[in-house]
């Protein structure tokens, strides 16, 4: 039973272009969660996802930044007109059901460099 | 949300046991302790949760103080791969996966 899986694992963008980050739930896993580590900072929650469906995106940033759960297919989180300070490492973690005693299963992350 | 204190950091011999505590004195009474770890440059793994019963799993213990108020995760024969940063998170559950970490304690295993 594979992991959360999170492509690419690196990822180079200039100011100003597009970042799209992917994650596949573990199997059976309907719900996704996408976090950020900026450098030496702690992880801040960004959104909560249901199969197409945003349940809580408390965490985003209000302007470039958008995230959705298709589906069929992975989650993607897609960063627009991408600048500096979006340099950090984006985790996606995944449960199966909704429910109390939920554990959370993060992938190994993708970090984003912006030049 | 209960704010959590945890020391900066702790060293430990390996093949002792590793005890990281935590102070949650803000705790409320249907909020669960979760413990996350997150190695270096890796995604942060689950280790155990608890609401009042001490809890036991294959990777560690969790201890609750009776008023809830404080825990403590051990690691009962630390190796060099468990090196890393142990967060301390309380939570509701109920997979909001609205964890909040904080600064959590960076354990250094030493041979």
């Amino acid at each position: 039973n594979a992991g959360v899986m999170q492509n690419p694992r690196h990822l180079v963008r200039r100011r100003g272009q597009e970042a799209r980050l992917r994650c596949s739930p573990m199997k059976g896993h309907s719900h996704v969660y996408w976090y950020r580590q900026l450098p030496e900072e702690g992880l801040k929650f960004m959104v909560y996802l249901q199969k197409e469906n945003i349940i809580d995106e408390s965490g985003m940033p209000k302007e470039r930044f958008s995230a959705e759960f298709p589906k069929e297919g992975p989650s993607i989180l897609r960063i627009q007109q991408v600048v500096r300070g979006d340099s950090a490492a984006y985790f996606c973690a995944s449960s199966p059901t909704r429910s109390t005693n939920e554990k959370l299963f993060f992938g190994s992350g993708t970090q984003l460099s912006v030049l | 949300d209960a704010k959590t204190t945890q020391p900066t950091s702790m060293d430990c011999a390996e093949g002792r046991a590793a005890n990281l505590p935590c102070n949650h004195s803000t705790i409320s009474g249907n909020e669960y302790v979760y413990w996350y770890r997150q190695i270096h440059s890796q995604g942060p793994q689950y280790i155990i949760h608890g609401l009042k019963n001490n809890e036991t799993n294959e990777m560690a213990s969790l201890i609750i103080t009776e008023d809830r108020k404080s825990s403590t995760l051990i690691l009962p024969h630390a190796t060099l791969r468990d090196t890393a940063v142990y967060y301390c998170i309380p939570n509701y559950g109920g997979s909001q996966g609205n964890l909040i970490f904080g600064k959590g304690t960076k354990l250094s295993v030493k041979p």
